[in-house]
């Protein structure tokens, strides 16, 4: 049972670039989300999904698209990277209702 | 202003210490998260609760609805408890969770 899996762990884009981060999940959970963390800011959520083939904005969704074809997979879009996207994304899977939230080990984004 | 408030923001204890850590929101919840995140590393799930109190080895949290208050304890605290922590409230909706900014420990042999 791996939880939440999340690739890659590091990449460094050149501005403009454009990357797809993956997230995985095995628990059949219905709720899937996209964090970014940044010094001083705490957890942004960027998008979300409450379920297959339906996702949401979240407080940061500029410069990031995302899709659920599958239940357990929730793909972050960078389309024309920037150095403001520079950040560590984080992962989160949960069931409905007030399950706890399992996190995957982060992807460190760096924007030269 | 964030809807989620935790304090201190740092905190230095000395191994053996009885720590606490506090998280205050505004807004209604169905439950609170606690989470640790190691340095470089990534996001634990500690407890998850939504009345009363839960303890897990040497870690006891605690939650006051009315007061919208909740509060992390630590007995015996342990160098390897250096860590940030982290609370999260689950909202009404039941599917976003609203993050304090994290509490960063750190326990001195």
């Amino acid at each position: 049972n791996a939880g939440v899996t999340q690739t890659p762990k590091f990449r460094v884009l050149k501005t403009g670039q454009s990357m797809t981060l993956l997230c995985a999940q095995d628990m059949n959970h219905e709720y899937m989300y996209w964090y970014r963390q940044d010094p001083g800011m705490g957890l942004r959520l960027i998008h979300y999904s409450v379920g297959e083939g339906t996702t949401a904005k979240g407080e940061v969704p500029d410069g990031y698209n995302v899709s659920r074809l599958k239940k357990q997979n929730f793909l972050l879009g960078l389309e024309s990277a920037a150095p403001s996207q520079t950040s560590v994304y984080f992962c989160a899977s949960r069931q409905q209702g007030g399950a706890e939230a399992f996190f995957g080990q982060g992807t460190r984004l760096t924007v030269v | 202003k964030n809807e989620v408030e935790q304090s201190p923001q740092n905190l230095t204890a000395q191994e053996g210490e009885f720590i606490t850590i506090n998280c205050s929101y505004s807004v209604g919840i169905s439950a609170l998260h606690w989470l640790q995140q190691h340095p470089g590393g990534g996001i634990v799930s500690l407890f998850m609760l939504s009345s009363g109190k839960k303890k897990h080895g040497r870690l006891i949290a605690t939650i006051n609805i009315q007061e919208k208050h909740s509060s992390l304890h630590i007995t015996a605290s342990h160098p390897r408890d250096s860590a940030v922590y982290i609370c999260a409230a689950l909202g009404g909706s039941n599917y976003k969770l609203t993050f304090g900014k994290g509490t960063l420990l750190t326990v001195n042999p």
